[in-house]
């Protein structure tokens, strides 16, 4: 069975500084990964996603993540911070087999101070 | 070009109530899905409907049933609502020329508050 792991329920980082949200998973067939971020009252905007290609992955927002089969990891990083980034993150896991269900982790809040 | 929409936007029922949330897909998508986020928890796939058929279900209860209309709208059925049945309930559509599905654009959310 596929799960997904988020560690850290709350990041707090200073504007401008480094974002790193850590997502583990477990899957016994190769993954397609995504980072969906919600933004209070509102659904899931795609971030990006891994689908086998690259295992660096740009997406939106100057956010990106690195597949890392060996530690089953998909972290997203983003360089600076800004105070619009502050927002519940939630990495998500599928495969092909799964036919588009997503099986999320528990979220991350990122809170940015000024 | 409207993305996903849901209505109603928020609801509030009463425990054994029965309550119908509706979906319509963003343009060119034919799969919807639907998941339930409880507070402070990640989206649980509930269901999945393709060709107006469930391809896919999630550990929800028969309690939970859905359709898909020809023009791949949708609809959330609840019955017997339970207190814990309290969340954000969130639609998702996937392209048509996507053949694995893998790419869901999501809906604002229904919230549901059974009192």
């Amino acid at each position: 069975a596929q799960s997904v792991t988020q560690l850290g329920s709350h990041v707090s980082v200073s504007e401008g500084a480094l974002v790193l949200l850590r997502c583990n998973y477990s899957s016994s067939v190769p993954p397609y990964l995504f980072w969906y971020v919600q933004y209070p009252n509102q659904g899931l905007q795609l971030l990006l996603k891994y689908t086998s290609a690259a295992t660096l992955v740009k997406g939106i927002n100057g956010f990106e993540a690195e597949f890392k089969k060996s530690e089953t990891s998909f972290h997203l990083t983003k360089p600076s911070a800004h105070m619009s980034d502050a927002a519940e993150y939630f990495c998500a896991v599928s495969d092909a087999n799964q036919g588009g269900k997503l099986i999320f982790g528990q979220g991350t809040e990122l809170s940015v101070k000024p | 070009d409207a993305g996903v929409t849901q209505s109603p936007t928020h609801l509030i029922k009463t425990r054994g109530q029965q309550v119908t949330l509706r979906c319509s897909p963003k343009s060119g998508h034919d799969t919807v899905s639907w998941y339930q986020q409880a507070l402070g928890q990640g989206p649980q796939f509930i269901f999945q409907y393709y060709e107006e058929e469930e391809r896919q279900r999630g550990n929800f209860p028969d309690r939970f049933s859905g359709h898909q209309f020809p023009n791949y709208s949708s609809e959330l059925n609840v019955n017997a609502l339970l207190l814990g049945d309290s969340a954000l309930y969130l639609c998702a559509s996937s392209p048509r020329d996507d053949p694995t599905y893998n790419e869901q654009f999501f809906g604002p959310g229904t919230r549901l508050t059974v009192l």
